[in-house]
């Protein structure tokens, strides 16, 4: 069945500094979308990407869609303390049932101020 | 908040009792799905309704698991017999279904613990 990894699993930066996670997936998608969690919190949308190499900004967050879309990538800028949680993509597949979306393990991030 | 509402948040049981959790979705939302979610872990997908009607379950609601939507608004998830195993945090999350949007809204959890 279809696989997603996401890379890191962990990441320490320190305030400031830039962050990027990756996200890969064993097969093509129709869209992927990113969660962001905070600690003890629950999964917030942030962005859903739906085109070939799509590429969407939302402040400091750059968001890409691979040409083959099956990866896609989250860049900070400038990372702040309140980005601080676990990040997850979120697949939809063409191989999958209509509605049923995978989460990949996602990427804990961690800002020491 | 995002208007998806859970209960109850925590639940602490013996092994062998059964447990209950209910999920009320925005209103206006047809879609409602649950998934567990184990520390460290993305949330797996459990099973998911359009309206009333169950449409998929996960290889992973085992026979102790059940889900109902009986009116086409708020879910019950209903775990017979629990095991420790079950000890995790028990997400809904509900959408409401037009082209091209596809965003779930999540609801704050119910966590459970099975001693």
């Amino acid at each position: 069945g279809q696989q997603v990894m996401q890379i890191p699993q962990y990441q320490h930066v320190q305030e400031g500094e830039d962050f990027t996670t990756y996200c890969n997936s064993s097969t093509t998608l129709s869209n992927i979308q990113w969660y962001k969690q905070r600690p003890g919190g629950h999964p917030v949308f942030l962005i859903q990407l739906v085109k070939s190499g799509e590429v969407k900004k939302q402040k400091r967050l750059t968001f890409q869609f691979g040409e083959a879309k099956k990866n896609s990538s989250l860049h900070i800028t400038a990372t702040q303390t309140t980005d601080v949680g676990t990040y997850f993509c979120v697949c939809s597949s063409y191989e999958t049932s209509y509605d049923k979306v995978i989460f990949g393990p996602g990427t804990s991030l961690s800002v020491i101020p | 908040d995002t208007g998806v509402s859970q209960n109850p948040r925590h639940k602490i049981t013996k092994r062998g009792q059964n447990v209950t959790f209910r999920c009320d979705p925005i209103s206006e939302h047809n879609r409602l799905y649950w998934y567990r979610q184990t520390l460290g872990q993305g949330p797996e997908f459990l099973t998911y309704f359009q309206n009333e009607a169950q449409l998929e379950k996960s290889r992973l609601l085992s026979d102790r698991f059940s889900a109902e939507r009986p009116k086409g608004s708020f879910s019950t998830l209903e775990i017979q017999r629990t095991e420790q195993g079950d000890s995790a945090m028990y997400l809904c999350a509900s959408r409401f279904t037009a082209l091209g949007e596809e965003t779930q809204y999540f609801g704050p959890g119910t966590r459970l613990l099975v001693l």
